[in-house]
């Protein structure tokens, strides 16, 4: 299983960035894929969720509103779009697969891409 | 959404210590509690699932338990590679969390 997060960068407050992975050695669209960040030194934050069909989505309410998941299975690809963005979501960007075979895959990360960095300064 | 507490949030142990790292949950998450190990710069990494089931290709020195609100990750001989934070995470909700870490030190 290989994941590759592309996409990150340096950007103003109030901007927009498009997060890419990549997932390649798996079925993809069997599993929910997710996206999870961690803050320069903190802890990891679980940020939102999209299915195996790309049918239901979620997401934590820090970015609920502003960010939004999605996948193209013919891509092998998911992505996030970050809009409105403010200090706080300076963070490593993880995209990770779910454990479980299914739609839903249980929210349990077992594999992880090596992540991209989003620095939002002015 | 339900808040995941670790504790100690740091400790230091020596190379064949047997160490056990707690965490709590603010209400009862029946199992579906996970641990990962992180490194310094790389990505976590899955080491328990559903409280007790070791993730393949994890060493058995690594093992967990708990019940209800209260879990525990134990490595039962501490190996030098095994320096790093651990999170512990629930499922429990759809609103996934994580503890805020134990950073695992040499002593």
């Amino acid at each position: 299983v290989q994941l590759l997060e592309s996409g990150g960068g340096l950007v103003q407050p109030g901007g927009s960035l498009r997060l890419s992975c990549a997932a390649s050695e798996f079925t993809f669209s069997n599993y929910a894929m997710y996206w999870v960040r961690q803050a320069p030194g903190k802890g990891l934050e679980w940020v939102s969720t999209v299915s195996g069909s790309g049918a239901s989505t979620n997401y934590a309410d820090s970015v609920k509103g502003r960010f939004t998941i999605s996948r193209d299975n013919s891509k092998n690809t998911v992505y996030l779009q970050i809009n409105r963005l403010r200090a706080e979501d300076t963070a490593v960007y993880y995209c990770a697969k779910g454990l479980w075979f299914g739609e839903h895959s249980g929210g349990i990360f077992d594999y992880w891409g090596q992540g991209t960095l989003v620095t939002v300064s002015s | 959404d339900i808040q995941m507490t670790q504790s100690p949030s740091s400790l230091s142990a020596s190379v064949g210590d047997r160490v056990t790292l707690t965490c709590r949950a603010s209400q009862s998450i029946s199992s579906y509690l996970h641990w990962y190990q992180q490194k310094p710069g790389k990505a976590p990494k899955l080491l328990i699932y559903a409280a007790s089931d070791l993730q393949t290709g994890v060493p058995s020195r690594f093992s967990g338990s708990g019940s209800g609100t209260d879990y525990t990750l134990t490595i039962s001989s501490l190996q030098p590679e095994d320096f790093a934070v651990y999170y512990c995470q629930q499922t429990y909700s759809s609103r996934y969390t994580f503890g805020q870490g134990t950073k695992l030190e040499m002593k």
